[in-house]
């Protein structure tokens, strides 16, 4: 069966330090693959979407960057963490034809 | 780009009423999520459905395409469905990328 996993679930960052939360997928292959953050009291935002190695597509101009290194390995990553990049971080993957979205357990990140 | 909005935004109900949550998108697509998410971050995927009616135990999802609009039914809610609702559609017709509502916080009272 298909799983996700992220990690760090929760971690503490003071601003200015650099940031890297992993995501893998297991069980199938070429998944696409979403980064999505949900700040406090809204909706998910969509941060990047990839459709395979290498293929990132980035969809708001922000403090961050995502690579994918493997076929079922995303990394969203910052060099310099801001305030307002604190919140709630979730990986998640569609097959080839957009059926069910399944997400990670999130990450919370808090820059202080 | 779609937009999609839900409603209500915060619901409180006693056990065993019947739950009601609304969702409207504004450009046609091929198919709309329902989404679970529990009060530590999690969220699971409840339902993808493209019409009709869809039912899992006492869930039931509807969407009429027509209205753009789709609801999500809770019968004989239990404070165990206590979480936050969310729908999400493509962003614009075939795409993949979703767009979410921000959610309908559900609060099921013993």
């Amino acid at each position: 069966s298909q799983t996700i996993h992220q990690w760090p679930v929760t971690l503490v960052q003071p601003v200015g330090s650099p940031l890297s939360l992993e995501c893998t997928v297991e069980g199938t292959s070429n998944p696409n693959l979403y980064w999505y953050r949900q700040a406090a009291g809204r909706g998910l935002q969509l941060l990047f979407y990839s459709v395979g190695i290498g293929q990132i597509s980035s969809e708001v101009p922000q403090n961050l960057s995502a690579s994918r290194p493997q076929d079922r390995q995303f990394i969203l990553s910052s060099k310099k963490l801001l305030l307002s990049d604190s919140g709630f971080y979730l990986c998640a993957w569609t097959g080839y034809s957009g059926n069910t979205i399944y997400f990670g357990e999130g990450s919370w990140l808090t820059v202080v | 780009k779609n937009e999609v909005e839900q409603s209500p935004q915060n619901l409180t109900a006693q056990e065993g009423e019947f739950i009601t949550i609304n969702c409207s998108y504004s450009v046609g697509i091929s198919a709309l999520h329902w989404l679970q998410q529990h009060p530590g971050g999690g969220i699971v995927s409840l339902f993808m459905l493209s019409s009709g009616k869809k039912k899992h135990g006492r869930l039931i999802a509807t969407i009429n395409i027509q209205e753009k609009h789709s609801s999500l039914h809770i019968t004989a809610s239990h404070p165990r469905d206590s979480a936050v609702y969310i729908c999400a559609a493509p962003t614009q017709g075939g795409s993949e990328k979703l767009v979410f509502g921000k959610g309908t916080k559900l609060t099921v009272n013993p």
